[in-house]
């Protein structure tokens, strides 16, 4: 199984940006992803993540209302939309699958490659 | 928020050296903590869950301890693909998890 994400975005502050984090190899369904992003030479932040099979959504506190995750069962796919865009949103976007331990989040075990997205006036 | 912090930041160590990362938390967390080694223009990788179990497939010269408030992350035969950035991150208060700032392992 892999996470394999869109490609890199430039963006004007104000505006947004989905991301999309396609699982191949299994179906996406009963896979907990959260997204996690890191900005340039600083450490990693949890924006929030979805469980899948439920369609049921978390987020981080400064990022809510700003940030939407969802996810298609269809095609697999989750996606990480965040709008009005600012400057400190420059970074690399990750999803991450959840691992679970008796229905327990315990760690993200599998990692999309990264989307970098830059916000640019 | 739980707080985690990493100490050292930065680690200057030679090839064999034992290594021991640092990260204390703000309020207990139980053992819902993990470790992730990351490398430049990578992404995370899982090393060590629940505070100690070791993740599928990491050597076994990793290993993690601790509970509550301090934990560590001890490298036995530091190799050269070692040489990364590694991250704590505590899941006790999921969805408001938290990562430590980062320690850097360079090459002494």
């Amino acid at each position: 199984v892999q996470l394999v994400q869109s490609g890199a975005e430039v963006r004007k502050p104000g505006s947004s940006i989905k991301v999309s984090c396609k699982a191949s190899g299994d179906p996406i369904v009963g896979f907990d992803i959260s997204w996690v992003r890191q900005a340039p030479g600083q450490g990693l932040e949890y924006l929030g993540g979805i469980i899948t099979a439920f369609g049921s959504t978390s987020y981080a506190q400064r990022f809510q209302g700003r940030v939407t995750i969802t996810a298609d069962e269809s095609t697999s796919t989750a996606y990480m939309e965040l709008r009005s865009l600012r400057l400190e949103d420059t970074a690399v976007y990750y999803c991450a699958r959840h691992r679970l331990e008796m229905a327990t989040v315990v760690a993200f075990d599998l990692w999309g490659q990264g989307t970098l997205v830059t916000v640019s006036p | 928020d739980i707080q985690l912090t990493q100490s050292p930041t930065f680690l200057s160590a030679s090839v064999g050296d034992r290594v021991t990362i640092t990260c204390r938390a703000s309020q207990g967390v139980r053992n819902s903590l993990a470790w992730y080694q990351q490398k430049p223009g990578k992404a995370p990788r899982l090393l060590i869950h629940g505070a100690s179990a070791l993740q599928t497939g990491v050597p076994s010269r990793f290993s993690g301890g601790g509970s509550g408030t301090e934990f560590t992350l001890t490298i036995n035969g530091l190799q050269p693909e070692d040489f990364a950035t590694y991250y704590c991150q505590q899941l006790k208060t999921y969805p408001a998890l938290t990562f430590g700032g980062g320690t850097k392992v360079e090459i002494k």
